[in-house]
């Protein structure tokens, strides 16, 4: 069955301090990988994704996440969170035989950055 | 403005009630795809679309229908309403030969009493 982990329901993290909120997937073959970020009562907004090449992708607001093959996790950093990055993040894979139709989302991550 | 429109934002019901929820998307997207959100759970696939008059079944999909006659268009059809169906909902799309990106709704709170 597939899968995706998010082992952390809250991270907490002072402004200006780096964030790494995690993600492990069990998913047949290689699969795509995304991040999407979730403020309330909105609908979710796509930050980044992982398709091919380099293990380190860049996405919007200053995030970037990290694909690890042997690990099998995408983990999402930042190098300095902003308080304004509080919000509830989600990891998705999408395995690749099913040409981006089928999308599996872990629990998500409630990220708290205090001032 | 590029969205996804979903209607209604929030309903109360009772069950056995048959409901629709509708989605709308202004962007040409060929791809669509409904979802629910529960707590601890995250977003659960409930059915997809690749295109008019195709559609699939995603994770979750029993107690639900969908239809796909207009491109634009993907309403979540509740036949016979239930408890366990009380949940977030969201629609969403993509350009499905781009890469995946999915374009959400802002979502649908369903209370079926």
């Amino acid at each position: 069955a597939q899968s995706v982990a998010q082992p952390e329901d809250q991270v907490n993290v002072a402004e200006g301090n780096p964030l790494t909120v995690k993600c492990t997937y069990s998913v047949s073959g290689n699969p795509y990988l995304f991040w999407y970020v979730q403020y309330p009562n909105r609908g979710l907004q796509f930050l980044l994704k992982y398709i091919t090449g380099d293990n380190l992708v860049k996405g919007s607001y200053g995030f970037e996440a990290e694909f690890n093959k042997s690990q099998t996790s995408f983990h999402l950093k930042k190098p300095s969170a902003l308080v304004s990055d509080s919000a509830l993040y989600f990891c998705a894979v999408s395995p690749r035989v099913y040409n981006f139709n089928k999308f599996y989302f872990g629990s998500g991550t409630k990220l708290n950055v205090k001032p | 403005e590029a969205q996804v429109t979903q209607n209604p934002r929030y309903l109360i019901t009772v069950t056995g009630k048959k409901l629709t929820v509708t989605c709308s998307q202004n962007m040409n997207h060929e791809y669509m795809s409904w979802y629910r959100q529960d707590p601890g759970l995250g977003l659960r696939q409930i059915y997809y679309s690749m295109n008019v008059e195709v559609t699939d079944k995603g994770d979750v999909p029993e107690g639900y229908k969908v239809s796909r006659k207009e491109k634009r268009n993907f309403p979540l059809i509740l036949e016979s309403p239930s408890p366990n169906q009380t949940s977030l909902y969201f629609c969403a799309s993509s350009f499905r030969k781009d890469t995946g990106e999915l374009f959400f709704g802002e979502g649908s709170r369903l209370t079926v009493l």
